[in-house]
């Protein structure tokens, strides 16, 4: 089935560092999204992004829908304390009608 | 506070037992999404509904069971429990019957444990 690669699995940065994660897939999606989850909560939408070579940008976040439809990239930069919790890709096939998500990256910062 | 509202939060039974475990999605929201998220498993999608209808079907095992009602509130029954089967399961919503426009608001999740 399809399967999403995020890395890294978890980061632990400085308060004030920049921080890169990324996912990639072995099909083609045509919407990619980043969610955050904060311990004890669900995940809640970060990004969506729904055309191959898309650059958004969400306040300090910024995500890249990948040219080749098969990868996506989260930036988020000048990270604080408040960043930390576990973020996921999500990719959505129409093929399949189904939203898949990444393994998820914890991301740790220490003030 | 995403809109969803999932019920119990946690619950704790022993193997071989039925639960069920209840979603009232957002106001106006049609789709009811349930994924499981265990330790090493991440987000796993179970099944989709679409005003009353099953949309979408995942990794859902057979003893796994959901539906809609005709007030949108969505229900998962997990029987014959196993072990195995803790996690935390999540109720998400969203308007479309698709996920083209990606948004899904997701619940806080109810925690179950299977002694």
């Amino acid at each position: 089935g399809q399967q999403l690669n995020q890395s890294p699995q978890s980061m632990f940065i400085q308060e004030g560092e920049d921080v890169s994660m990324n996912c990639t897939s072995s099909s083609i999606f045509n919407t990619w999204l980043w969610y955050k989850q904060d311990p004890g909560e669900g995940p809640v939408l970060l990004i969506a992004l729904y055309k191959a070579g898309e650059l958004t940008s969400n306040g300090r976040l910024t995500a890249q829908f990948g040219i080749t439809r098969k990868d996506s990239f989260l930036n988020i930069s000048a990270s604080i304390p408040s960043d930390v919790g576990i973020y996921f890709c999500a990719g959505h096939s129409g093929n399949t009608g189904k939203l898949i998500f990444g393994q998820g990256t914890t991301l740790q910062v220490k003030p | 506070d995403s809109g969803v509202t999932q019920t119990p939060k946690h619950l704790i039974t022993a193997t071989g037992q039925r639960v069920t475990l209840r979603c009232s999605p957002r106001s106006g929201d049609l789709s009811v999404y349930w994924y499981q998220q265990s330790l090493d498993q991440g987000l796993q999608f179970l099944i989709q509904y679409y005003n009353g209808e099953e949309r979408a079907k995942g990794n859902i095992l057979e003893r796994f069971s959901a539906q809609q009602f005709p007030d949108l509130h969505s229900e998962l029954n997990l029987s014959s429990l196993e072990l195995g089967d803790s996690a935390l399961y999540f109720c998400a919503s969203s308007v479309a019957g698709s996920w083209g426009l990606g948004e899904l608001f997701f619940g806080e999740g109810s925690r179950l444990t299977v002694l």
